[in-house]
C-alpha cells in the first residue's frame, strides 16, 4: 500500500529536550515536505526536499532542522523544542515538478512542548 | 492580506443541499490550484485539482477565475459524509511554493 508514515503519532516533551519525528514514504517520491498546522493559520511549510541531500527552507523554518540521506526518509529535528512549537505536524511527499501534483500526507504527529 | 483566503465557516447545510465555497489568492502568478479535504485533524487528502476550464467530479465542481483571482468548489446533493474542512491550495509560482488556505468547515446535518 502506497503510504507516508510518521512516528511518533503523539509526543509530549519538555522545553529543550531534543527530539526527532521520522517520516518515511514507499512511493519512490523525490519531493518531500514538512508542515505544521495551527488553528487559524492553516498548514505552513517548514522545510522541503527536492531529492537526496537537497533541502530548503519553507515559510517557517526557525527552530527546525531536516536531513535527507535516503530518498524514502525525511526526519524533522527539533534541537531545543519550545512551547511555541506545540502543533500538529504533517509530512508529505509527491512526484517532482513545478506543476500541480497531488501531495500524499502522513497521518500527522501531535506534539506538545511544556 | 493573506496569500490565500477562505471563509472559515462553519457552513451548516441540510442533506441534499447545494453549497459553494470560494477561495481568493493574491499572487497573480499562481499556477496551480487544488481543493483538499481534511477530516477532523486527520491528514489532508486531495479532492480535486482545479483547471482553467473548470472541472467536475461527480457531485463536485471546481472553477477557476483568474481575472478575479478566486477558485470555487460547488458540492451538489450534500451527504453527511461530506462533513469536513475543505482546504484551498495554491501553487504560488516557482518550484514547490505551495500555500494552503486555513480551510472552510462544512457540516451537513440530517
Amino acid at each position: 500500500e502506497a503510504q507516508v508514515t510518521q512516528n511518533p503519532r503523539y509526543l509530549i516533551t519538555v522545553t529543550g529536550k531534543k527530539l526527532t519525528v521520522t517520516c518515511s514514504q514507499n512511493m519512490n517520491h523525490e519531493y518531500m515536505s514538512w508542515y505544521r498546522q495551527d488553528p487559524g493559520l492553516g498548514l505552513r511549510q517548514i522545510y522541503y526536499s527536492m531529492n537526496v541531500e537537497v533541502t530548503d527552507k519553507g515559510d517557517v523554518p526557525e527552530g527546525y532542522k531536516v536531513s535527507r540521506k535516503e530518498k524514502r526518509n525525511f526526519p524533522l529535528i527539533l534541537e531545543s523544542p519550545s512551547p511555541n512549537q506545540t502543533s500538529l505536524y504533517f509530512c508529505a511527499s509527491r512526484v517532482p515538478g513545478t506543476g500541480g501534483y497531488e501531495q500524499y500526507f502522513g497521518p500527522g504527529t501531535r506534539l506538545t512542548v511544556t | 492580506r493573506k496569500e490565500v483566503e477562505q471563509d472559515p465557516g462553519p457552513f451548516n447545510v441540510p442533506e441534499g443541499a447545494t453549497v459553494a465555497f470560494n477561495c481568493t489568492y493574491s499572487n497573480s502568478a499562481s499556477q496551480s490550484f487544488f481543493w483538499y479535504r481534511q477530516d477532523c485533524r486527520k491528514e489532508p487528502k486531495l479532492l480535486m485539482s482545479v483547471y482553467s476550464s473548470g472541472n467536475e467530479d461527480g457531485r463536485f465542481t471546481a472553477q477557476l477565475n483568474r481575472a478575479s483571482q478566486y477558485i470555487s468548489l460547488l458540492i451538489r446533493d450534500s451527504k453527511l459524509s461530506d462533513s469536513a474542512t475543505y482546504l484551498c491550495v495554491v501553487n504560488r509560482g516557482g518550484y514547490q511554493k505551495v500555500t494552503f488556505g486555513t480551510g472552510t468547515k462544512l457540516q451537513v446535518i440530517p
